[in-house]
């Protein structure tokens, strides 16, 4: 599709749960980005992938999250043992491959993590 | 460390009248630059860049200027529309040499309120 789909839109869990995020890039696109907005503040990188390979994932805090790009199948973005301070929107973005240009990252909507 | 800051939190202007958005940055190993417009409930949108080695690029109502030696880059919209009423994104690209040539690190945002 044309636009970057992510889901849920919300999701709601008990702290020590897990939750877990889908996003579908973009068709044609080789990069997928996961940012965290805490508090309508900055975007924090999270990760980001080449296909299904990890490209960066120098934001990660590996203990709890983890993330997958699998062929033919949404990413997903994961938390083990959620915590009060996950509690963000997370968005994903994707972009095309190459490296001439300002590679724009065109952004998805968002899913709105809330830990209870 | 904030490597893109943007000092302003909010920015109150007339219909008509130009918006000026700032950013500041501290690493000079970025080579583009880009602009996100985000309204409520929905993903950032791309708006405008610039590459490092240009200090304009104008697009419509849009204009990005860059000075390198200040580390400094501003939006301008001219004239402000209503429907400008959003939070605005500064975004950095690091350069190739970086090692991390894809992610965008962004700023804290600037809400624009453009005044009927």
């Amino acid at each position: 599709g044309e636009e970057v789909a992510q889901t849920p839109k919300h999701l709601v869990r008990g702290e020590g749960q897990k939750a877990k995020l889908y996003c579908a890039p973009i068709k044609g696109h080789s990069y997928v980005f996961w940012y965290q907005q805490v508090l309508k503040n900055e975007f924090k990188f999270l990760i980001s992938f080449q296909n299904e390979n990890v490209f960066d994932e120098t934001g990660m805090p590996k203990e709890r999250f983890s993330a997958k790009c699998l062929p033919n199948s949404p990413c997903s973005l994961e938390i083990q043992a959620t915590k009060l301070e996950d509690s963000a929107v997370y968005f994903c973005a994707s972009s095309q491959r190459g490296r001439v240009g300002a590679n724009v990252l065109t952004f998805g909507a968002g899913s709105r993590l809330t830990v209870l | 460390d904030q490597q893109v800051k943007q000092n302003s939190p909010s920015l109150s202007v007339q219909e008509g009248r130009i918006s000026i958005l700032n950013c500041d940055y501290t690493n000079s190993m970025f080579d583009y630059f880009l602009w996100y417009k985000k309204y409520p409930a929905e993903g950032p949108t791309f708006l405008i860049s610039i590459s490092s080695i240009k200090d304009k690029n104008e697009d419509g109502r849009f204009t990005v200027f860059l000075n390198k030696s200040a580390k400094h880059l501003s939006l301008h919209i001219v004239p402000s529309q209503p429907g400008d009423s959003a939070v605005y994104f500064c975004a950095a690209r690091g350069g190739i040499s970086s090692g991390s040539a894809r992610q965008l690190t962004f700023g804290s945002g600037t809400q624009l309120t453009v005044l009927p």
